[in-house]
């Protein structure tokens, strides 16, 4: 059974660019959450979804938003890039968003320059 | 607001001798606590969780935490360490409502010294 897997796994991007970042949960997984991690730093949550509809919010700025699709998959969307938005970007999934516990994907690794 | 405290950014410890790793933690209301794993250039691998009943817990490779609601802590064990352990560490907290997310400490990394 395959786990949560996330795709591309690096990207560069240039400042000010758009980027677009794919996930999908593991079979039967309807909750799907977003974290960014900053190289020396823990995770921090972006958003959460479920049943396509947003669950919780982070405190990141409105150039962050995602969305989840039928299938459950998710996309994670950051427009006008910045160099700080250089992270590793972690998507996690979940039977229900109350669940115990959450299985991360390999995640995307971000690069602004 | 939950947080996570690991106040050590990094433990040191020779092959075959005990390891701790700590996490105090603050939430309203009862705890869910994780620990998960972090190899280099890879996600986050789950270690162990307490949602409730036995204040011991273990998890995968050898691990273990202890629960103490006394002093809000959920400190990460194993009673032999090997060089394959070393990695980053975190723990993890949400509170039981259901309607927060996982919050992370900033991780604490691991060296084990054959």
């Amino acid at each position: 059974d395959a786990g949560v897997t996330q795709s591309p796994t690096h990207l560069i991007k240039t400042r000010g660019q758009h980027v677009t970042l794919r996930c999908s949960p593991i079979s039967g997984h309807k909750s799907v959450s977003w974290y960014q991690q900053v190289l020396g730093q823990g995770p921090q949550f972006i958003f959460q979804y479920y049943e396509k509809e947003e669950r919780g919010r982070g405190n990141f700025p409105d150039r962050f938003s995602a969305r989840q699709f039928p299938n459950y998959s998710s996309e994670l969307n950051v427009n006008a890039l910045l160099l700080g938005d250089s992270a590793l970007y972690l998507c996690a999934s979940s039977l229900l968003p109350a669940n115990y516990g959450y299985t991360f994907g390999s995640g995307t690794r971000l690069t602004v320059v | 607001a939950q947080s996570v405290a690991q106040p050590e950014d990094q433990v040191n410890v020779a092959e075959g001798n005990p390891l701790t790793v700590k996490c105090t933690y603050s939430v309203s209301g009862n705890p869910y606590l994780f620990w998960y794993v972090q190899y280099p250039n890879r996600g986050l691998q789950f270690l162990l969780k307490y949602i409730t009943g036995d204040n011991l817990v273990k998890g995968s490779y050898g691990f273990e935490a202890e629960f103490n609601k006394s002093q809000t802590s959920f400190h990460l064990k194993k009673p032999s360490a090997l060089v394959s352990d070393s990695a980053l560490y975190f723990c993890a907290v949400r509170d039981n409502s259901g309607n927060t997310p996982l919050v992370f400490g900033k991780g604490t990394r691991l060296s084990v010294i054959a």
